[in-house]
């Protein structure tokens, strides 16, 4: 079964570095999604992405985040200038979009830790 | 605004027994769509069942089934049978359903625990 990809699956940055963290959707999928999940809170929404913009995002993805699909396959999130808070499981997820009830499917996640 | 009501944080259970993990929502949208995902301890996200606001019956995957009662604003999930491999946190989703690509919006969770 088709799957998201994440890479790296833990990543170390020390603050005030820039990171990036990659996404493979799932192939004929045509919205992507950034979520997170600080340890032990709920998951929260960043941002979505169709038609190489951002259809929606929330408060929290502010202008040290951004998005990028580089390519026909890669979607991105960068961070800018890392924060401690930054510290969360970030969750990419795809779905096809076709029909507005399809589920999002999720990546394993990328495990970030801020020092 | 909408919003996802758990309020079991933590829930037990024999192996072979069933359990039902509650959840509430509310919305002003009239269509909109409900979501259970399982998340294991290894951290992934798996996506359980889905229940469509208009759905005239309870949606049903295997051992998870959902008891959707719309005037109540609850769509709970029952797991049957459950196995020890269930153990995991569970999480309700909800989003609406007049564009797609719109977030998904979750509860705080409940962890389930099933024991031998």
């Amino acid at each position: 079964e088709p799957e998201v990809t994440q890479t790296p699956s833990h990543q170390v940055t020390q603050m005030g570095q820039e990171v990036i963290l990659r996404c493979v959707p799932i192939s004929n999928h045509l919205y992507f999604y950034w979520y997170r999940q600080i340890l032990g809170q709920k998951v929260e929404f960043l941002v979505s992405f169709y038609n190489n913009e951002i259809s929606e995002k929330s408060e929290i993805f502010d202008d040290q985040f951004s998005v990028e699909r580089p390519d026909g396959s890669n979607f991105t999130l960068k961070i800018r200038s890392t924060k401690l808070e930054d510290s969360a499981m970030y969750f990419c997820a795809s779905s096809t979009g076709q029909g507005s009830n399809q589920p999002q499917h999720f990546g394993d996640g990328t495990r970030l830790s801020i020092l | 605004a909408q919003k996802i009501t758990q309020t079991q944080p933590g829930m037990f259970v024999q192996e072979k027994e069933a359990v039902t993990l509650d959840c509430t929502y509310d919305t002003s949208d009239p269509s909109y769509g409900l979501f259970w995902y399982k998340q294991p301890s290894s951290g992934e996200m798996i996506f359980l069942i889905y229940q469509g606001s208009y759905d005239q019956q309870n949606a049903t995957e295997g051992r998870y089934s959902l008891n959707f009662q719309k005037a109540r604003k609850s769509a709970n999930l029952v797991i049957s049978a459950s196995q020890l491999g269930d153990s995991a946190m569970y999480f309700c989703a909800m989003r609406v359903l007049n564009q797609a690509g719109t977030a998904l919006i979750f509860g705080k969770g409940t962890t389930l625990s099933v024991s031998s």
